[in-house]
């Protein structure tokens, strides 16, 4: 069965630092796409980056980027130059490989507090 | 705004009344998701619709749980009988199926509080 693993429940790091979200899955299929989501207490789930399995690079958006193992199968999340505002939950998530659908699976999520 | 948006943002209602909540997608995305978050988890997946049809439901949908979606635009998902384990914040999406990514836009979401 697929599934998403993310082992930090909660992280800190000082404002200007980078931070890595850690993210491992499980999948036999190998055709597969990964997002990672912000969610602030607002509640609202932000897209911030996609890795699709057969990329060949790994993925960036502005200060993310995703360090796509496939290997080790990890996807981790790197987020530059920290900012306040990046305080938030962030979500791991892997679309269901093979279904017809494109639904999500996610992780727990990793708690980020970012410090003055 | 043309995000998903979501009503009401919040309900509290006592064991045993019925609820209903309503997700109004982006306009052009005839993919709508529904999706369950309790406290300290992420997102589960309840059911999926592509334009009016429902395509699939999860074992989490109870026979309590129904969702419709009559002219493949808005949607409603209703619990009957609500019972404390329904407490959760009830998520909708939308998205297109011929982006390559298929990124599912999300709604701010409707907090259920079951007393």
């Amino acid at each position: 069965a697929q599934k998403i693993t993310q082992t930090q429940p909660g992280m800190f790091v000082q404002e200007k630092e980078a931070v890595t979200l850690d993210c491992t899955y499980d999948t036999s299929d190998p055709s597969y796409g990964l997002f990672w989501y912000k969610q602030p207490s607002s509640g609202e789930m932000i897209f911030l980056i996609y890795q699709g399995s057969y990329d060949q690079q790994n993925a960036t958006e502005g200060r993310y980027s995703l360090n796509f193992q496939k290997a080790r199968k990890s996807a981790n999340l790197v987020i530059s130059a920290s900012q306040l505002g990046d305080s938030a939950m962030y979500f791991c998530a892997m679309r269901e490989p093979g279904g017809a659908t494109n639904k999500l699976i996610f992780g727990t999520g990793t708690l980020l507090a970012v410090q003055p | 705004d043309t995000g998903v948006s979501q009503n009401p943002r919040h309900k509290i209602t006592k064991r045993g009344q019925n609820v209903t909540f309503r997700c109004d997608p982006i306009s052009e995305h005839n993919r709508l998701y529904w999706y369950r978050q309790t406290l300290g988890q992420g997102p589960e997946f309840l059911t999926y619709f592509q334009n009016e049809a429902q395509l699939e439901k999860s074992r989490l949908l109870s026979d309590r749980f129904s969702a419709e979606r009559p002219k493949g635009s808005f949607s409603t998902l209703e619990i009957q009988r609500t019972e404390q384990g329904d407490s959760a914040m009830y998520l909708c999406a939308s998205s297109l199926p011929q982006d390559r990514v298929n990124e599912q836009y999300f709604g701010p979401g409707t907090r259920l509080t079951v007393t």
